[in-house]
């Protein structure tokens, strides 16, 4: 099965800042990989699809980019409202499913 | 509008069973995959299975292979989360979730989530 590790697993940054987490995959895979965020007491909230592509209704400051076994989420400068924890997820078929280990963003 | 509602919270004893439900509405219940994801306490999220209500055809993560059943009932557009005897590591919260589509495993619509309390 196909591990995807996440790093940081926490980091600390400030309004505005531009944050960047990685997934990295133990086996390349064609960009099958979502993110999720997630906060305290909420079911995770789909952000990005197929490593790129951005959910209707996320604001266009959060990017995903890459391919093979590694992956990108960027927010371009960090809100009040996205401090939260941070899930991948690769998808590279359907018995085969598996997250990150997520990544917690703090206020610095 | 798309919606997942689980069913609530339950406290059981080790050894007993349960069965967890995940009621769909607003799309076409049997054309989308839906799959249930475990949060243990304080913890990441992990993959348990998915279920195409279609055709019922279902796969399982190897951790839970044996470990819990996954079903659906197309006539009433339910998923469903069971265990035939419980232990104290299933106390978590276990999330219903829909695929994007037919063929792709993100999952962008979630339940709320169900809250099982194993405890003697």
């Amino acid at each position: 099965d196909i591990q995807m590790t996440q790093s940081p697993s926490t980091l600390s940054a400030s309004v505005g800042d531009r944050v960047t987490i990685t997934c990295r995959a133990s086996q390349s895979f064609i960009s099958w990989l979502a993110w999720y965020q997630q906060k305290p007491g909420e079911a995770p909230k789909l952000l990005i699809y197929d490593a790129s592509s951005l959910e209707s209704g996320v604001p266009s400051r959060f990017s995903g980019s890459g391919s093979g076994t590694e992956f990108t989420l960027t927010i371009s400068s960090l809100q009040p409202d996205d401090f939260a924890t941070y899930y991948c997820q690769q998808y590279n078929g359907y018995s085969k499913l598996t997250f990150g280990g997520g990544t917690k963003v703090e206020i610095k | 509008e798309v919606q997942l509602v689980q069913s609530g919270a339950e406290v059981k004893k080790p050894g007993e069973s349960l069965k967890i439900s995940c009621k769909a509405s607003g799309y076409s219940f049997t054309s989308y995959w839906i799959g249930w994801v475990r949060q243990m306490p304080g913890k990441g999220l992990e993959w348990m299975g998915i279920i195409y209500p279609g055709d019922s055809d279902t796969r399982y993560s190897p951790s839970f292979q044996g470990q819990v059943t996954i079903s659906a009932d197309k006539s009433i557009s339910t998923a469903y989360l069971q265990w035939g005897s419980l232990k104290a590591s299933d106390t978590a919260m276990y999330y219903c979730a829909r695929s994007g589509d037919s063929t792709s495993c993100y999952f962008d619509y979630w339940g709320q989530g169900t809250l099982v309390t194993v405890s003697s």
